[in-house]
């Protein structure tokens, strides 16, 4: 069984502060691991994913993440928060075994105040 | 051009009734996929299709089918709706079924059972 935790539903930040949107999973087998992002109204947009390369992953719109076996995480970063970062965003994993599928996590909103 | 659109956008009906929600890719992938997300916003996915075969079943309501005329669309029809269908359904397609491969969303339905 595989899982996704995401601590809290909202976190405000000012615009310029670091943005830090955490992810921890569970997953028995060597997992696969994402950030989505959702804009008000809109479907979701794939931000960076980690598939076992680098455990530091660049992603879009200045955002990275880096995957800690150790600590199972894969926290969101980015240096400089902006108003159009304002959004939901999702952590989620899979892994490659039969029957796999993507299992978000409960999503996180992001604010950004001016 | 829309990578993956979704018809009606907004479907408002009365307990009871069925309806339908159609979904079309015009990316070329062979995997298309049916979320839910609730009022919580949690996603959980309900179908996955591969190239018009039924890969994904999750435990769903059998009032809900899922249809896939060809490789690009995936429709879903619900019969004898109930108040606890309303939420979003998003239509999702990635390029092979693979779940580390990316998947690309539609704008979502947003359905409303009065």
């Amino acid at each position: 069984a595989q899982s996704v935790t995401q601590l809290g539903s909202h976190v405000s930040v000012s615009e310029g502060a670091l943005v830090l949107l955490r992810c921890n999973y569970s997953s028995s087998v060597p997992p696969y691991l994402f950030w989505y992002v959702q804009y008000p109204n809109q479907g979701l947009q794939l931000l960076l994913k980690y598939t076992s390369a680098a455990t530091l992953v660049k992603g879009i719109n200045g955002f990275e993440a880096e995957f800690k076996k150790s600590e199972t995480s894969f926290h969101l970063t980015k240096p400089s928060a902006h108003m159009r970062d304002a959004a939901e965003y999702f952590c989620a994993v899979t892994h490659t075994g039969a029957n796999s599928k993507l299992t978000f996590g409960k999503g996180i909103t992001l604010s950004v105040r001016p | 051009d829309t990578a993956v659109s979704q018809t009606p956008k907004y479907l408002v009906t009365q307990m009871g009734n069925d309806k339908s929600i159609k979904c079309e890719q015009n990316l070329g992938h062979d995997t298309m996929y049916w979320y839910k997300q609730d009022s919580k916003k949690f996603l959980k996915i309900m179908f996955s299709y591969n190239n018009k075969e039924l890969i994904i079943n999750e435990t769903v309501p059998n009032r809900f089918s899922p249809k896939s005329p060809d490789k690009a669309h995936l429709n879903l029809h619900i019969n004898s709706l109930e108040l606890g269908d309303s939420a979003v359904y998003f239509c999702a397609s990635s390029q092979i079924a693979v779940t580390r491969e990316t998947q690309y969303f539609g704008p979502g339905t947003r359905l409303l059972v009065l």
